[in-house]
C-alpha cells in the first residue's frame, strides 16, 4: 500500500539535544511538508520541499532543519535552538507542488522534550 | 493574511442525525479547500478537495460545498454513525506561496449511539 511512514511514533529527548524525525513516502510525490500541531491551534507549516535538493522555510522554521536528498525522504531535525519543541509533528506529501494537488499525511510523531 | 475559522469547536449529536460542519475564511482568493478527518493521536485523512471553480464535492455520505464569495464552506454528513466521531479540519490554499495551506482549528464531533 502506498503511503507516508513517520517514525518513531513517540520520541523522548532531554533538553539541549538535537533529534531527527523520519518521514518516508512511497507515493512518488514530488512535494513534501512538515507541520507542527499544538493543542488548541491549527497546523503550522515548518518547512516544505517541492523537489529533491530544494526546500523552503514555512511560518515557524526557526530551530528546525531539513534535508531532501531523495525524493521519498524528508527528515526533520529539531535542534536545541527550538524554544518549545514538545509537540505533535506531521509529515505530508502531494503529487506536485502546484495548488491543485491534495495533501496526504502520515500518522505523526509525538515529541516530548524534558 | 488568510485566517480560517471553524465553529463550533465541538459538537455532539445522536446517531442517525444529519449534521453540518462550518468553515469560514477571510480571503476569498483561494485555489482550493480541503476537508480532513483526524482521529485521536493520528494523522489527517483527506476527505474532500474542492477546487475554487467548483461548488461542491461528494463522497459517500459526505458532501462539501464552497461559496467563495462569502468565504464559507460546509461539510454535510448524512446519517451520522459513531464511527464518524473525530476532529474535522478544513484547510484553504490561497495567495502567494500557494504551496501552503492555512488550517482551521477543527470541530470535534461526537456521535452518540
Amino acid at each position: 500500500d502506498g503511503g507516508i511512514t513517520q517514525s518513531p511514533k513517540y520520541l523522548f529527548r532531554k533538553e539541549g539535544q538535537n533529534v531527527t524525525l523520519s518521514c518516508e513516502q512511497n507515493l512518488n510525490h514530488d512535494a513534501m511538508y512538515w507541520y507542527r500541531q499544538d493543542p488548541g491551534q491549527g497546523l503550522r507549516l515548518i518547512y516544505y520541499s517541492q523537489i529533491v535538493n530544494d526546500f523552503q522555510k514555512g511560518d515557524i522554521a526557526e530551530g528546525y532543519s531539513v534535508s531532501r536528498e531523495k525524493k521519498e525522504s524528508f527528515p526533520l531535525t529539531v535542534t536545541s535552538a527550538q524554544k518549545n519543541p514538545t509537540a505533535f509533528y506531521l509529515c505530508a506529501s502531494s503529487a506536485s507542488g502546484t495548488y491543485n494537488s491534495p495533501l496526504h499525511f502520515g500518522n505523526g510523531t509525538r515529541l516530548t522534550v524534558t | 493574511k488568510q485566517e480560517v475559522t471553524q465553529i463550533p469547536a465541538a459538537l455532539s449529536v445522536p446517531e442517525g442525525e444529519n449534521l453540518v460542519l462550518n468553515c469560514s475564511f477571510t480571503d476569498s482568493a483561494i485555489y482550493n479547500l480541503q476537508w480532513f478527518r483526524q482521529d485521536p493521536g493520528k494523522g489527517l485523512t483527506s476527505l474532500l478537495l474542492i477546487q475554487s471553480s467548483q461548488r461542491e464535492q461528494t463522497s459517500g455520505r459526505l458532501n462539501a460545498s464552497l461559496d467563495k464569495s462569502s468565504g464559507r464552506s460546509t461539510l454535510y454528513i448524512a446519517a451520522s454513525q459513531p464511527g464518524d466521531s473525530a476532529t474535522y479540519l478544513c484547510a484553504v490554499r490561497s495567495g502567494a506561496g500557494s504551496y501552503q495551506l492555512t488550517f482551521g482549528k477543527g470541530t470535534k464531533l461526537s456521535v452518540i449511539p
